[in-house]
């Protein structure tokens, strides 16, 4: 149980090009997704908290008009990045956290298999 | 926010070694779990482990939560087990988002 995926696993896309990457839960529901960046060698930055039915919470220092996240149901989440450039190649990484009160009160994360993304 | 330092950076071990990783945070938190990074990227729920002591098989884990600390024991450490090792920890309260470690490079050599 708990799986996440995400698609698509790699990207190649020229500047100035949108991408839309999705994020789903496959055997539970998820009021709340989690994006993420990872830089090679590095840890794991939170990007945005993606709520269902809500406007996503960005954090400091993230481009809520350059990474637009919708949470369009109880298991999607999509992240598109728009006019995207070079600097943007990274990996992405979501994650969701099952609705409380559906996972005997555990606040655990399930995380997606990322997707890598190259801007040329 | 919360930060989160993981050690050491690097570990080298032979194969059937044990070791033992540590994970502290900068404040108190109740929420947090362990990860294990593959080379392809996924990450692997480890524990989830907010306070007290579980196992799972070679691998095992404690969170001292009044101390801001928390470790996970790998025994008989095998090849398989090699990849990055991050814990990640945040409060219980709003979406309850969680602060990724600097993470700790495990390499099992036979």
């Amino acid at each position: 149980g708990a799986v996440v995926s995400q698609h698509p696993s790699r990207v190649i896309c020229k500047s100035g090009t949108s991408v839309k990457i999705e994020c789903r839960s496959l055997d539970f529901q998820a009021t709340t997704m989690f994006w993420y960046r990872q830089f090679p060698k590095q840890s794991l930055m939170l990007m945005a908290t993606s709520n269902e039915g809500s406007k996503a919470t960005y954090e400091q220092g993230v481009e809520k008009d350059k990474f637009l996240i919708n949470h369009a149901s109880l298991t999607l989440s999509t992240l598109t990045v728009t006019s995207a450039h070079p600097e943007d190649s990274s990996f992405y990484i979501c994650s969701a956290r099952p609705i409380p009160g559906t996972s005997g009160g555990s606040y655990e994360q399930y995380f997606g298999p990322g997707t890598r993304l190259t801007v040329t | 926010g919360i930060q989160v330092e993981q050690s050491p950076p690097d570990l080298i071990l032979q194969e059937g070694a044990n070791s033992t990783l540590r994970c502290n945070f900068s404040d108190s938190v109740n929420n947090l779990q362990w990860f294990h990074q593959n080379p392809w990227g996924q990450l692997i729920n480890l524990f989830y482990i907010p306070s007290g002591t579980k196992q799972n098989g070679r691998l095992s884990a404690t969170t001292v939560a009044t101390e801001r600390y928390s470790l996970l024991y790998i025994s008989s450490s095998q090849t398989t087990d090699s990849g990055v090792y991050f814990c990640a920890g945040g409060l219980s309260g709003g979406y309850q988002k969680v602060t990724f470690g600097t993470g700790t490079k495990l390499q099992v050599i036979p």
